[in-house]
């Protein structure tokens, strides 16, 4: 499979305290990116990293990419109640998206 | 902001019955997926459009599923007859293949709609 697989598989920690998620995958990548699900919710895009990246930033949000060891990680800073959600990398590649199992993540207040 | 649209929100019917969904996709995007969702995991891949052409439908239980975007816009995914395994949330996504950029595939996301979650009694 091509499948993205994140670590771990669930997350709780209190807020203002940091988050942080790891997803793995097998094959090349044109890019890889993080959405966010709310509870019975559609995906939200929250930040693309493409292939010739090592890092990126989007408010309190820090994506790494390694494609020598095919992994990357989503760092949330800071986080707020809000935050309490399923998070998913998707791999993209040849045209298709690849979802791995998702980070459910509880941020308490 | 362009948003993908997807009808009904929610679909309760009973097994054997026949239950379609709907997907506007972002104006303009090529590309159209299906994916379904089973509760506590990722969304897998049902079948992908390129304009009105299948280009993946490998995932799609074709005995039952069936799918079609007869203008390259709007698309219908049908379920009969529905089985009590079916119930799942059901997504639409598009993308656009260049990202804007040109650069086929360094820029290109995935739009989601709101999903339809399908329970199937």
């Amino acid at each position: 499979s091509q499948q993205g697989e994140e670590d771990p598989q669930a997350l709780s920690i209190q807020e203002g305290e940091n988050a942080t998620m790891n997803c793995s995958y097998k094959t090349s990548i044109n890019n890889l990116q993080w959405y966010r699900q709310n509870s019975g919710r559609g995906l939200v895009h929250l930040i693309l990293i493409r292939s010739n990246e090592r890092e990126k930033h989007s408010g309190r949000l820090r994506v790494t990419l390694d494609t020598s060891k095919k992994s990357s990680s989503l760092l949330i800073t800071a986080s707020r109640a809000a935050d309490t959600a399923s998070y998913f990398c998707a791999t993209y590649n040849f045209n298709k998206f690849y979802f791995g199992s998702g980070t459910k993540l509880n941020v308490k207040p | 902001e362009a948003e993908v649209a997807q009808s009904p929100r929610y679909k309760i019917t009973e097994k054997s019955q026949a239950v379609a969904f709907w997907c506007d996709p972002i104006s303009g995007h090529a590309t159209l997926y299906w994916y379904r969702q089973i509760l506590g995991q990722g969304p897998e891949l049902l079948v992908q459009f390129q304009d009105e052409s299948v280009v993946d439908d490998s995932q799609l239980p074709k005995d039952r599923f069936s799918a079609e975007r007869l203008k390259g816009v709007d698309s219908t995914l049908k379920i009969q007859p529905a089985e009590l395994g079916d119930s799942a949330m059901y997504l639409c996504a598009s993308s656009d293949r260049t990202g804007g950029a040109g650069i086929p595939g360094r820029n290109t996301e995935a739009f989601f709609g709101q999903g339809t979650r399908l329970t199937v009694v």
